[in-house]
């Protein structure tokens, strides 16, 4: 069964421009999460997507946007990008939201390098 | 309140010998506390979860042991070998919402051979 797919790999971008993230779940897995991982801030919660609606959403500013499609798979979108938001953006996916599914599963993650 | 605090921020423990990472936590809401591994270049790995209605979780060389009470726990590795040499994180989050994990700041444990 393959795993979390997230691409791409690796991203560089200038301050400014936007950036879009593509995640693809586990198949079968119909809720997926989003987080920030930087050395400064340790993993952060961004936001998690269940039947294309935003379930939770973590404290980050409106740049910072997702959604879901009906296949499971999600995008996240960051505009007017910063040089903080160089960070490793990892993607999770979990069978769907519930005390008995909680097992999240992580993708390798996007690089994000903004200069 | 929404913190989880995590120490040590890193570990440095002998080939058989016995790794603990100790975890805080406020949010009397939280019911759920996994722990991660994560390797460089990869993400997080869950290795063991745990909830509030028991103090223990043992799976293989890996125990978590939980005190209510005291709003803390920890995790185990028995045995330590140098393939355990990676970042550990210890999360919670509140009931029915698990895919809104908060995370410690993570520990760095070295195995040496």
């Amino acid at each position: 069964k393959a795993g979390v797919t997230q691409t791409p790999r690796y991203l560089i971008k200038t301050r400014g421009q936007q950036v879009t993230l593509s995640c693809s779940p586990i198949s079968g897995h119909r809720s997926v999460s989003w987080y920030q991982q930087t050395p400064g801030q340790g993993l952060q919660f961004l936001f998690e997507y269940f039947s294309e609606t935003q379930r939770n959403k973590g404290n980050f500013p409106g740049r910072f946007s997702g959604r879901q499609f009906s296949n499971s798979r999600s995008e996240m979108n960051v505009s007017t990008l910063e040089l903080g938001d160089s960070a490793l953006y990892l993607c999770a996916s979990s069978l769907a939201p519930g005390a008995t599914n909680e097992k999240l599963f992580f993708g390798s993650g996007t690089q994000l390098s903004v200069l | 309140q929404q913190q989880v605090k995590q120490s040590p921020q890193s570990l440095i423990v002998q080939k058989g010998g016995i790794s603990i990472i100790n975890c805080a936590y406020e949010n009397t809401a939280f019911d759920y506390f996994p722990w991660y591994q994560q390797f460089p270049g990869k993400g997080p790995a869950l290795l063991i979860a745990i909830r509030p209605d028991v103090s223990e979780k043992k799976e293989g060389r890996f125990t978590i042991s939980f005190n209510k009470s005291a709003k803390q726990f920890s995790l185990h590795i028995m045995d330590s070998q140098p393939g355990d040499s990676a970042t550990y994180f210890c999360a919670a989050s509140p009931y029915n919402q698990g895919g809104k994990l908060i995370f410690g700041q993570g520990t760095e444990l070295s195995v040496k051979p």
